[in-house]
């Protein structure tokens, strides 16, 4: 019944590995977002698809790729692990893009490299 | 560009006491603005949306904010805190275009004493 899941919730991993995130939302939205949530809990986009094509590519390093295989499903894969990688990573999704609607938010997913 | 600035890091309040977050906003076209909360090691969930409608918004759990475009505020309030709202508070306006970015402030904490 969860709407927007994402897996796993914690990550640990060691500095250079690749790892991915995955995400799903089951409430027929069109639009997905990826977040980042910094040690001081601040939050800044990184990434939004729409019905499966990219519309917001923030300043992120290109070690970072988004992949949308469908609307329901959007995944983070990250490359080269660093350790200012390390933070709470969001998925999100709304009913359409643009101003006027809330995001539902999945719980988090906690990745620490080391 | 869009921004918002919420005016206090932190603020403490006695359960059963009023609750008053600030958030200041800057906007170059009539914005949406939402209040996100944020509980230790969770999500984040929507407390309230303003769209250009009531400019009285009234949110769950007994939140509601105030849109003043001559102050350019937004501020969030409750008239007895429990000590369940003890989390952290997002004001959160919706960036420019049809992408759906949102931008958030810098969070409030908000500590409720017995």
């Amino acid at each position: 019944d969860t709407a927007v899941s994402q897996t796993p919730k914690y990550l640990v991993t060691q500095m250079g590995n690749d790892k991915s995130i995955k995400c799903e939302q089951n409430l027929g939205h069109d639009t997905m977002y990826w977040y980042k949530q910094d040690s001081k809990k601040f939050l800044k986009i990184m990434f939004s698809y729409n019905n499966k094509e990219l519309i917001i590519n923030e300043t992120v390093p290109n070690r970072f790729s988004p992949k949308s295989p469908d609307k329901a499903h959007l995944n983070l894969h990250i490359n080269s692990l660093e350790l200012g990688d390390s933070a709470v990573y969001f998925c999100a999704s709304s009913a359409i893009a643009g101003g006027g609607h809330g995001y539902t938010f999945g719980s988090g997913t906690r990745l620490t490299v080391v | 560009a869009q921004s918002v600035t919420q005016l206090d890091s932190h603020v403490s309040v006695s359960e059963g006491t009023p609750v008053l977050l600030r958030c200041n906003y800057s906007s170059s076209y009539s914005p949406s603005l939402f209040w996100y909360v944020q509980h230790p090691n969770k999500g984040l969930q929507l407390l309230l949306k303003y769209t250009s409608a009531a400019t009285l918004v009234k949110g769950i759990n007994g939140f509601e904010a105030e849109f003043k475009k001559s102050e350019t505020s937004f501020h969030l309030t409750k008239p007895s805190a429990h000590m369940s709202d003890a989390a952290e508070y997002f004001c959160v306006v919706s960036g420019s275009g049809n992408t759906g970015k949102l931008i958030f402030g810098q969070g409030t904490t908000l500590q409720v004493k017995p």
